[in-house]
């Protein structure tokens, strides 16, 4: 089973700056497979990013994916107040998915 | 408009099985590439993936909780249930299903339903 382990755990920003998370797999993953979901609290988890690079219908174009192999990142160009959050990574490979563990994006 | 909703018990016993529906409306269980998907989260916690089936009734499971899980699909119903035996208190989670696409180039889970909490507790 592939781990997904996502850095940082908490990153603290202030609307208006960027935002970069990563997400590291512990053996290479299908870009096709790797998508990002925003989670607001009480909230279901709302898709951003498939196939590690597009975006979902409806999702602004501050959002970006990006990464390959073992390696992806999710950027925030301009942080806006809705987007402070948890973000998780999920990969889809030999017929078993994962996600990672989150990272909250939390007002500076 | 595509929409997903969990219904279940809210409460369960342990060593009890739990049963889960997901209803669907809006797209069809026999939509080819197309399927539902069961994840969870236990309070303050990560998403947990446990499911999926697919049009072809393909199914998959998380590999750690495999033995406990049975996932079936009821296409003229528009329903998807999944099952898990031996409940814990460990498992109280809210249970999430979720519209699932699975082609050659791409797998997401688009489409979410609200999400139904399960709490395990004698």
């Amino acid at each position: 089973e592939i781990v997904l382990t996502q850095s940082p755990g908490t990153l603290s920003l202030s609307p208006g700056e960027r935002a970069t998370l990563s997400c590291r797999a512990s053996q290479s993953v299908s870009s096709s497979y790797l998508a990002w979901y925003q989670q607001k609290p009480g909230q279901a988890p709302r898709l951003l990013i498939y196939g590690a690079s597009s975006r979902a219908t409806g999702i602004p174009d501050r959002f970006s994916g990006s990464g390959s192999g073992t390696d992806f990142t999710l950027t925030i160009s301009r942080l806006e107040p809705e987007d402070f959050a948890v973000y998780y990574c999920q990969q889809y490979g030999s017929t078993s998915v994962t996600f990672g563990q989150g990272t909250r994006l939390e007002i500076k | 408009q595509v929409t997903l909703k969990e219904s279940g018990p809210v409460l369960v016993k342990p060593t009890e099985t739990l049963t889960l529906t997901c209803t669907v409306s809006g797209f069809s269980l026999s939509n080819a590439r197309m399927g539902v998907s069961w994840i969870r989260q236990p309070p303050g916690k990560a998403l947990e993936w446990l499911a999926h089936i697919f049009s072809n009734d393909e199914k998959s499971y998380s590999t750690s909780l495999k033995s406990r899980l049975t996932i079936s699909k009821d296409t003229s119903k528009s329903q998807v249930v999944l099952t898990m035996t031996n409940m814990d208190p460990v498992d109280t989670a809210t249970y999430y299903c979720a519209r699932t696409t699975y082609t050659y180039y791409y797998y997401y889970m688009d489409v979410w339903g609200k999400g139904t909490t399960v709490t395990v507790s004698s």
